[in-house]
C-alpha cells in the first residue's frame, strides 16, 4: 500500500495546550480519516475528509484535506486529559477499500 | 446501536495451537475487514470480505491463516499452527458499502502465543 508518514511520533503537552500533528502521503488519496485509540481499545473515528481543501471540526479537534490530496493535519485546541491517545491518519485512494494507516502519534497530556 | 463485536478478548496459548478469532460487524454493513496491530509494523490489513466473499487477502502473512464469512454477521480469522510471532492484537472492522465510508473497528483481540 501507499506509505503514509505521520508525525510527530508522540507528543507532551501540558493541559490547555493545543496540539498539531500531521500525515503525508506518497500518493493521492481522495478520503482522508482520522482516529484516536486508547489503551484496551479498538481506533475510534474522530473525523472523516472527503474533498480537497476540505476543513471540519468535531468539537475541539479540526481537521483538514490538503489542497495536493497527499496530506491532512488535525488539531486539538485546549488540550484536556482526556485527549490522551494515539491518534492515527487513515486514507483511501479509491483503487479499493483498504485503508492505509499511518504509525500513529501518542499523545500524553499533563494535569 | 451495537458496534462490531470480537470474541475472544484476550487468549493466551501454546506454539502449535488452533487459534480462532470471532466478529460481528455492524448490521447492515457490507465490508468486514481483519487487521494486525503490532509495535513494530502498526495496523496491517490482512484481509478483507464484500457481501461475505473475499476480495483481497495479499496481506495473509502465510498459509497459517484463513479467514471465513458464512454469513452477513458472522466472520472468523483462523491461525494454525500458531507461532509466537502471532502475537498481537487482531482487529475486525466493518464499513458500508461506498468507498471512502470509515471503518468502524472493534475492541480487538489481545492474542499471546508463548
Amino acid at each position: 500500500g501507499q506509505q503514509l508518514n505521520q508525525s510527530p511520533q508522540s507528543m507532551f503537552i501540558q493541559e490547555g495546550e493545543d496540539v498539531s500533528m500531521n500525515c503525508t502521503s506518497s500518493s493521492i488519496f481522495n478520503t482522508w480519516l482520522w482516529y484516536k485509540q486508547e489503551p484496551g481499545e479498538g481506533p475510534v473515528l474522530l473525523i472523516a475528509l472527503y474533498k480537497a481543501g476540505e476543513l471540519t471540526s468535531n468539537g475541539r479537534l479540526t481537521a483538514q484535506f490538503g489542497i495536493t490530496r497527499k496530506d491532512s493535519f488535525l488539531n486539538i485546541s485546549a488540550s484536556i486529559p482526556s485527549d490522551v491517545g494515539i491518534y492515527f491518519c487513515a486514507g483511501n485512494s479509491n483503487s479499493g477499500y483498504a485503508l492505509n494507516f499511518g504509525k500513529g502519534t501518542s499523545l500524553l497530556v499533563t494535569p | 446501536d451495537a458496534g462490531v463485536i470480537q470474541s475472544p478478548r484476550h487468549e493466551v496459548t501454546e506454539m502449535g495451537q488452533e487459534v480462532t478469532l470471532r466478529c460481528k460487524p455492524i448490521s447492515g454493513h457490507d465490508y468486514l475487514f481483519w487487521y494486525r496491530q503490532t509495535m513494530m509494523r502498526g495496523l496491517e490489513l490482512l484481509i478483507y470480505f464484500n457481501n461475505n466473499v473475499p476480495i483481497d487477502d495479499s496481506g495473509m502473512p502465510e498459509d497459517r491463516f484463513s479467514a471465513k464469512m458464512p454469513n452477513a454477521s458472522f466472520s472468523t480469522l483462523k491461525i494454525q499452527p500458531s507461532e509466537p510471532r502471532d502475537s498481537a492484537v487482531y482487529f475486525c472492522a466493518s464499513s458500508l458499502t461506498d468507498k471512502g465510508q470509515p471503518q468502524h473497528f472493534g475492541d480487538g483481540t489481545r492474542l499471546s502465543i508463548l
